[in-house]
């Protein structure tokens, strides 16, 4: 089984409001990672967190807060955004565990399609 | 720097045809090459990699791809092309030289397949 669950599918929030995109896996995977990808591009990777520690911040804005509870789940709480923000959000994880993770599959969940009003 | 490239945007097939997506990759050390299917407002699925050994590789749904390193090529191919094979199509290298392995993505080619 190689699930990435979201939820929710679909969401639209105004500016101002504070919302959440939630990501779960059951894989066992120690990598986990959100993307946004627009209309017919390739996704960008906003954040990792290996190990439930966040490792990498791709320069996102602050307006974008990730989260990592446990092993399994992952957040990206989102606060003020603009209309530019409307995206597709994907999350994925990844087997990854140490010390070499070179080849490993990374999986994505549906996406979370986020629109900013 | 890891990068791949995908020189169509778009690849027209009629059913029943063979299909070929170009994928070409410049690397350093040893190339971790990856490719995805994403249906129209969906998520990206895992096809296929290739990591090392037989430079033909089998995935999902019928399809390979062949990995030529003398010409860095990665082309995804499919003997016998289906209407719901039309998708977008994304090649992509593995670049751990940042500590934690993330993807660089090609821009995608849209497969169209006509009946």
């Amino acid at each position: 089984d190689t699930e990435v669950t979201q939820t929710p599918k679909h969401l639209v929030m105004g500016m101002t409001n504070k919302k959440s995109l939630k990501c779960e896996q059951h894989m066992g995977h120690r990598a986990m990672y959100w993307y946004k990808q627009k209309a017919k591009k390739p996704p960008e990777l906003m954040f990792v967190y290996s190990y439930e520690k966040l490792s990498i911040n791709e320069s996102v804005p602050s307006r974008f807060s990730p989260e990592c509870p446990n092993s399994s789940l992952l957040n990206l709480h989102l606060h003020a955004l603009q209309p530019e923000d409307s995206a597709l959000y994907l999350c994925a994880s990844s087997h990854d565990r140490l010390p070499d993770y070179s080849g490993n599959t990374i999986y994505f969940g549906e996406g979370s399609w986020l629109t900013v009003v | 720097a890891q990068s791949v490239a995908q020189p169509e945007d778009q690849v027209n097939v009629a059913e029943g045809n063979p299909l070929t997506v170009k994928c070409t990759y410049s690397v350093s050390g040893n190339p971790y090459l990856f490719w995805y299917v994403q249906y129209p407002n969906r998520g990206l699925q895992f096809l296929l990699k290739y990591i090392t050994g037989d430079n033909l590789v089998k995935g999902s749904y019928g399809f390979e791809a062949e990995f030529n390193k003398s010409q860095t090529s990665f082309h995804l191919k499919k003997p016998s092309a289906l209407v719901s094979d039309s998708a977008l199509y994304f090649c992509a290298v593995r670049d751990i030289s940042l500590g934690q392995g993330n993807l660089i993505f090609g821009k995608g080619t849209k497969l169209s397949v006509k009946p």
